[in-house]
């Protein structure tokens, strides 16, 4: 089955540690994203990838770091620079080119800073 | 920047149709989006319309636009305790990208 995967579902982190969010996709989709979801402000795009070996920052990139050395994965290292990690973590994929933009999701990785 | 504008909240009866409003920001979008997301999920499109459209109708769903007004709104026939979850509104933001409204809980009153 086609999909988006993301791992894990609960993560603790304790104050000053980074730490690396897993993104993956089987759906051959060029394009990748990663939101931040607190309650009350929806999504806020963190980085995304349009592309192997290229990324953008979004709307909220710091404190946030990527790679993207597979079409298929695309993790997130949250670090110690990010002031309130503590947050719903989503990561996307869509197909590039063309007018018609579906972002499939992943179930998301619920981060909490202790 | 302009934000895609939702209500935060609506409440109805069970068996109600529910109605949740969408303002987006381009004019020049060419397709507008809802998705669904249940408690502890990920979003899940639920529908979509062209620009090129007035209405959608999807079973129990109904999509308008009013590309004057930059208004897009969803309807629910028939609201049941099923279709408690948040919905956000998405328009093109970039190259592929899409920029999501704030998102409207959907709650159903038994």
């Amino acid at each position: 089955d086609g999909g988006i995967t993301q791992s894990p579902k609960y993560l603790f982190r304790k104050e000053g540690q980074n730490v690396t969010l897993s993104c993956e996709q089987n759906l051959n989709h060029d394009a990748m994203y990663w939101y931040r979801q607190d309650p009350g402000q929806g999504l806020r795009l963190i980085y995304y990838s349009q592309i192997v070996n290229d990324f953008q920052k979004g709307d909220i990139a710091e404190g946030y770091s990527v790679s993207r050395e597979k079409k298929e994965s695309f993790p997130l290292t949250v670090t110690s620079a990010q002031k309130n990690p503590t947050a719903f973590y989503l990561c996307a994929s869509s197909i590039n080119g063309g007018p018609y933009n579906e972002q499939f999701f992943g179930p998301g990785t619920r981060l909490t800073v202790l | 920047g302009e934000d895609v504008e939702q209500s935060l909240f609506l409440s109805v009866r069970e068996g109600d149709s529910s109605v949740i409003n969408c303002t987006y920001t381009d004019s020049s979008s060419t397709y507008l989006y809802w998705y669904k997301q249940e408690p502890g999920a990920g979003l899940q499109l639920l529908t979509y319309i062209f620009s090129n459209m007035d209405m959608k109708q999807d079973q129990r769903l109904t999509v308008l636009l009013n590309k004057k007004d930059k208004h897009l709104s969803l309807r629910i026939a028939d609201t049941q305790t099923g279709d408690s979850a948040i919905y956000f509104c998405a328009e093109p933001y970039f190259a592929d990208g899409l920029t999501f409204g704030k998102g409207t809980h959907l709650i159903i009153q038994p």
